[in-house]
């Protein structure tokens, strides 16, 4: 099992680029989050999808939109990618919310200059 | 605003040593409590859960809950310089999971 797939793992990208950040997960998981991690600051939750069909915001969504594309796959997009979105961003899967044990993809680097 | 405080640390321990880490949060309703292990560079892996007061044992780790004092805290027996890393707290919380900073933990050797 692959578990978590989240693609790329390093991206730079020029002030107002776009981009889509992938992830897929094949443990048949419903609940899947995009969070990012800043130094000091700790996980900060972007959106999150319950289950397939739909998502909601989470503490830091402004700048960011997602697509539950189907149960396997959550995408996050940058439309116009500011300096303040330099971050690590990690996908995480849980198989539903009344399960907590949370497992992530390796990680997307992305420097925004 | 749920919150989950915890030093940030580091925290040096010297190997063999017993490395002792905290964690508060502010949400009374809380009913599951977590401690992740993250390498640098790598993404946060699940070591621990515990769900009632009280203390759980794994191997070399042990969670300690007290609902009442709304703190929770992970001790790391014997330790090893593989247990370098920063150690994440996670409450779940209306159905998230809300997150501390972090600590970080240097084992000697």
């Amino acid at each position: 099992n692959a578990g978590v797939t989240q693609t790329p793992k390093f991206q730079v990208l020029k002030t107002g680029q776009s981009m889509t950040l992938q992830c897929a997960q094949d443990m048949n998981h419903n609940s899947m989050y995009w969070y990012r991690q800043d130094p000091g600051m700790g996980l900060r939750l972007i959106y999150y999808s319950a289950s397939e069909g739909t998502t909601d915001k989470g503490e830091v969504p402004n700048g960011y939109n997602v697509s539950r594309l189907n149960k396997r796959e959550f995408s996050l997009r940058l439309e116009s990618a500011a300096p303040s979105q330099t971050s690590v961003y990690f996908c995480a899967s849980i198989m539903d919310t009344m399960n907590t044990e949370a497992f992530f993809g390796q990680g997307t680097r992305l420097t925004v200059v | 605003q749920k919150e989950v405080e915890q030093n940030s640390g580091p925290l040096s321990v010297p190997e063999g040593a017993i490395a002792s880490l905290n964690c508060t949060y502010s949400d009374r309703g809380s009913q599951s409590f977590f401690w992740y292990r993250q390498y640098s560079g790598k993404s946060p892996e699940l070591i621990m859960s515990i769900y009632s007061n009280g203390d759980k044992e794994d191997g070399r780790f042990t969670a300690q809950l007290n609902k009442a004092s709304q703190y929770v805290s992970l001790l790391i027996r014997d330790s090893q310089p593989s247990d370098s890393a920063t150690y994440l707290c996670a409450v779940k919380s209306n159905y998230q999971l809300i997150w501390g900073a972090g600590t970080k933990l240097i084992i000697k050797p």
